[in-house]
């Protein structure tokens, strides 16, 4: 069954810090691949996704992933975290064939320490 | 940003009543959402519609049902309400299936007592 696995639940990180969330996923076909974002109160927004060929895939608000089919990774990055970047975040995978549902993480909670 | 609306925004109801929730686009998309977000569980599907009339079902569908006799409306409804179905109710839509991007509305906060 396709599966996404968020491991860490909450971060904390330093303003100015980098940023490295991680998402695992199971899927038997080739993946669609998204993270999300969600600030308190608000709808989830799109950062950044990903189909095929270049494995490292730029965002909005200076965010980044790379795919690694060998580990069915898909990590969000952020070389300098701000602290209007403190939300939730959420990886999900999509698929073609048919297949018409996107299953999310759980979600890792991000707070930014001035 | 895409026009979805969700109302109500908030609502509170007891248990045992029906409970209706509408998702309203005016981006003509053919596909529509609705998600379910409690904590520890992400956002898990509860039915979404691939055109007028055309509905199937989520991972969580068990005491929901869906309407879509427009394309820009999607209506939910718990036809008796549990406290189990206390939650944010998320809509999306998207022009695609699953390999689409999705595009969410601001959610529904329902209280069952």
């Amino acid at each position: 069954a396709q599966s996404v696995t968020q491991p860490d639940i909450h971060i904390t990180v330093s303003e100015g810090a980098s940023l490295e969330l991680r998402c695992n996923y199971s899927y038997g076909a080739t993946p669609y691949l998204f993270w999300y974002v969600q600030s308190p109160g608000q709808g989830l927004q799109l950062l950044l996704k990903y189909f095929s060929g270049d494995t490292l895939v730029q965002g909005i608000k200076g965010f980044e992933a790379e795919f690694k089919r060998s580990q069915s990774s898909f990590n969000l990055r952020k070389p300098s975290v701000h602290w209007s970047d403190a939300a939730e975040y959420f990886c999900a995978v999509g698929g073609a064939g048919g297949y018409n549902k996107l299953i999310f993480g759980a979600g890792t909670r991000l707070a930014v320490h001035p | 940003d895409a026009g979805i609306t969700q109302s109500p925004r908030h609502k509170v109801t007891e248990t045992g009543t029906p409970v209706t929730l509408r998702c309203h686009q005016t981006e003509n998309h053919r596909y529509m959402y609705w998600y379910r977000q409690d904590p520890g569980h992400g956002l898990r599907l509860i039915h979404y519609s691939y055109g007028v009339k055309d509905t199937d079902k989520g991972e969580v569908s068990d005491g929901y049902s869906v309407s879509r006799s427009k394309t820009e409306d999607f209506l939910l409804t718990l036809e008796s309400a549990t406290s189990s179905q206390t939650s944010v109710y998320f809509c999306a839509i998207s022009e695609s299936d699953s390999t689409d991007t999705q595009y969410f509305g601001p959610g529904t906060r329902l209280t069952v007592l």
